[in-house]
């Protein structure tokens, strides 16, 4: 079965800074979904890529979906503490039915 | 936001009892899907549906039934709980099965099996 592996685990930047989460598959990757998870709340749903290269931006988070449809990443410009929380990768299973399969996410946190 | 109810958000329950969650949605999206998330672990798929009495299992399904009778209602049953079933439930809902619909998740439920 796929699994993705998300890198770092967790993450611990000062206000302002920039940073970049990776997500990474053995295999290619239909339908790569970036969400957001704070603490005791639900997934938000940031962006979805399909094809490669493509990249897609959402106020200061930009994701990238690399040219093999292996790797994606997720980059956050001038970080702020609105951005903590658990960022998970989601890839579709390709059943049909759009199920999705999950990374075990990475922890960010932004020190004021 | 997608309009997804999970209903209980909260729940204690004594193992080897029966318990049902439900999802309820107001988007009329035919794809409907339980998770449980548990630390190490991630998003796991338990069961989804693609249409009104049309299920299949996913990933972890052992211990689950699901029943949908509506479009608008996703019933997840716990027959016998146990404790390794405490964990955070999450429904989700999905317009299309084709890769590049956009899946919405909702709020989840906490249960507890002691």
């Amino acid at each position: 079965s796929q699994e993705l592996e998300q890198s770092p685990q967790s993450l611990i930047v000062q206000e302002g800074k920039n940073l970049t989460i990776n997500c990474t598959s053995s295999k290619t990757l239909y339908g790569l979904y970036w969400y957001k998870q704070k603490y005791g709340e639900g997934l938000i749903f940031l962006m979805m890529l399909q094809k490669g290269g493509e990249e897609k931006s959402h106020e200061k988070i930009t994701a990238k979906l690399d040219e093999k449809k292996q790797q994606s990443s997720l980059h956050i410009t001038a970080s702020q503490p609105s951005h903590a929380g658990i960022y998970l990768c989601g890839a579709d299973e390709q059943t049909g039915a759009n199920n999705l399969f999950f990374g075990t996410g990475t922890r960010l946190t932004v020190i004021p | 936001d997608a309009g997804i109810t999970q209903s209980p958000r909260h729940k204690v329950t004594e193992t080897g009892t029966p318990v049902t969650l439900r999802c309820h949605q107001t988007e009329n999206h035919r794809y409907m899907y339980w998770y449980r998330q548990d630390p190490g672990h991630g998003l796991r798929l338990i069961h989804y549906s693609y249409g009104v009495k049309d299920t299949d299992k996913g990933e972890v399904s052992d211990g689950y039934s699901v029943s949908r009778s509506k479009t608008e209602d996703f019933l997840l049953t716990l027959e016998s709980a146990t404790s390794s079933q405490t964990s955070v439930y999450f429904c989700a809902i999905s317009g299309l099965g084709s890769s590049g619909n956009t899946i919405y998740f909702g709020e989840g439920s906490w249960l507890t099996v002691v």
